[in-house]
């Protein structure tokens, strides 16, 4: 089954402790990309990769980092989060302008 | 700046009634634009729109873009509870960033 893999579902952390949020796809797509939703701004695009060790920065880069080593994961790093990094992020799989996403990390810092 | 602009931002109807979801663009490049439904986590697709005048159709809903006047609708007829779901729009630009719009709150009461 094609799937979009994200962990953790749910984190709580508190403000500079260094996170990674993990995301895999199964699909063999070359692009993939990271969101951020949050209320009334809906979903920004944060960082994309057009094929391993090919990365750019999105709307919203900034306090953010990620690797593309393999073609199946792009795992999101913050290193010292802050509580204006609170929000729903998704993870993104696309292929033929189709994404395919994950079902989502809540991570709340506090 | 590129943006995308979806109107009404929130909308509440009853079970039968017909809703059309706006979505407006100003992006540099166009590649395509894509409806999403979110219900509970992840969007999922729903169309994929790149020529003007075309309507895609699926069920009870419906797209078309217009690459004149820089918009695109989506259409749901006979609507039901089960259409209750926020509604991304999204366009790709030709440097393949995804840019979202902030969504179209549904609710369909019973």
């Amino acid at each position: 089954e094609a799937q979009v893999t994200q962990n953790p579902r749910y984190l709580i952390t508190v403000t500079g402790k260094k996170l990674t949020v993990t995301c895999s796809q199964n699909m063999n797509h070359e692009y993939m990309s990271w969101y951020r939703q949050d209320p009334g701004l809906g979903l920004r695009q944060i960082y994309y990769s057009m094929n391993v060790e090919v990365t750019d920065k999105g709307d919203v880069p900034e306090g953010y980092k990620v690797s593309r080593k393999e073609k199946r994961n792009f795992p999101l790093i913050l290193e010292s989060p802050s509580p204006n990094q609170t929000s729903l992020y998704f993870c993104a799989s696309i292929v033929g302008n189709e994404a395919f996403f994950g079902q989502g990390t809540r991570l709340t810092v506090v | 700046e590129d943006k995308v602009v979806q109107s009404p931002l929130s909308l509440v109807v009853h079970e039968g009634d017909t809703v059309t979801l706006n979505c407006s663009y100003e992006v540099t490049n166009f590649r395509s634009l894509l409806w999403y439904k979110q219900e509970k986590k992840a969007p999922t697709f729903l169309f994929m729109l790149t020529s003007s005048g075309i309507e895609k159709k699926s069920g009870r809903l419906s797209s078309i873009l217009d690459k004149k006047e820089l918009f695109s609708i989506l259409n749901i007829t006979a609507t039901q509870t089960g259409d209750s779901a926020i509604y991304l729009c999204a366009v790709l630009t030709g440097t393949y960033k995804y840019i979202f719009g902030t969504g179209t709150r549904l609710k369909v009461l019973a």
